[in-house]
């Protein structure tokens, strides 16, 4: 019973698409986030959700939008794909008091070709 | 702004022998910090973490130890296994504050 988890695991679609990541967690945890790592193998925040509203917002594209239905989901839509949204996204979600680090999702494997 | 750093990217140890990580920040603000281990196709797993009011935290064959005035953590793995081969992250962050700082990761191969 995965404890977090995102669709799709893969993802290729040609630049100035519109796509979605989905993420969905079943450990109850109130903050929710979406990391990026880069080809440098670099993992950086994008963003961060806690009960549905959004903490944290790091300086990434505004064609980036995480939309939070309820506090067990956080999704990611990338608007106008460009060559270098490719990446790995992970999302992951943590107690607030963030005791134990994250848990995160396997990631997606985003071509943009 | 690399505010952790990894600067090794890979490791080599023999199996049974001492594997050490080793990773730098630079906020002073941190004093929070964590180890991750990443197989493959999955996401990082939480390993180890260590308080800035403690210098060491073992668990199990799991050590890290923390130096505030050099800015320096090192993880221990001892004895290293063939299933220790991973990519290691470490991060830091301030607690109350909802964000991770990474570091750009360590693989670590565990030759049998």
């Amino acid at each position: 019973d995965t404890a977090v988890s995102q669709t799709p695991k893969y993802l290729v679609t040609q630049m100035g698409n519109d796509k979605s990541i989905k993420c969905e967690q079943n450990l109850g945890h109130d903050t929710m986030y979406w990391y990026k790592q880069d080809s440098k193998k670099f993992l950086k925040i994008m963003f961060s959700y806690n009960n549905k509203e959004l903490i944290i917002n790091e300086t990434v594209p505004n064609r980036f939008s995480p939309k939070s239905p309820d506090k067990a989901h956080l999704n990611l839509h990338i608007n106008s794909l460009e060559l270098g949204d490719s990446a790995v996204y992970f999302c992951a979600s943590s107690q607030e008091t963030l005791n134990y680090g994250y848990t995160f999702g396997s990631g997606t494997r985003l071509t943009v070709v | 702004d690399q505010q952790v750093k990894q600067n090794s990217p890979s490791l080599s140890v023999q199996e049974g022998r001492i594997s050490i990580l080793n990773c730098d920040y630079t906020n002073s603000m941190f004093d929070y910090f964590l180890w991750y281990k990443k197989y493959p196709a999955e996401g990082p797993t939480f390993l180890i973490s260590i308080s800035s009011i403690k210098d060491k935290n073992e668990d199990g064959r799991f050590t890290v130890f923390l130096n505030k005035s050099a800015k320096h953590l090192s993880l221990h793995i001892v004895p290293s296994q063939p299933g220790d081969s991973a990519v290691y992250f470490c991060a830091a962050t301030t607690r109350g504050a909802n964000n991770l700082f990474f570091g750009t990761g360590t693989r670590l191969t565990v030759i049998p």
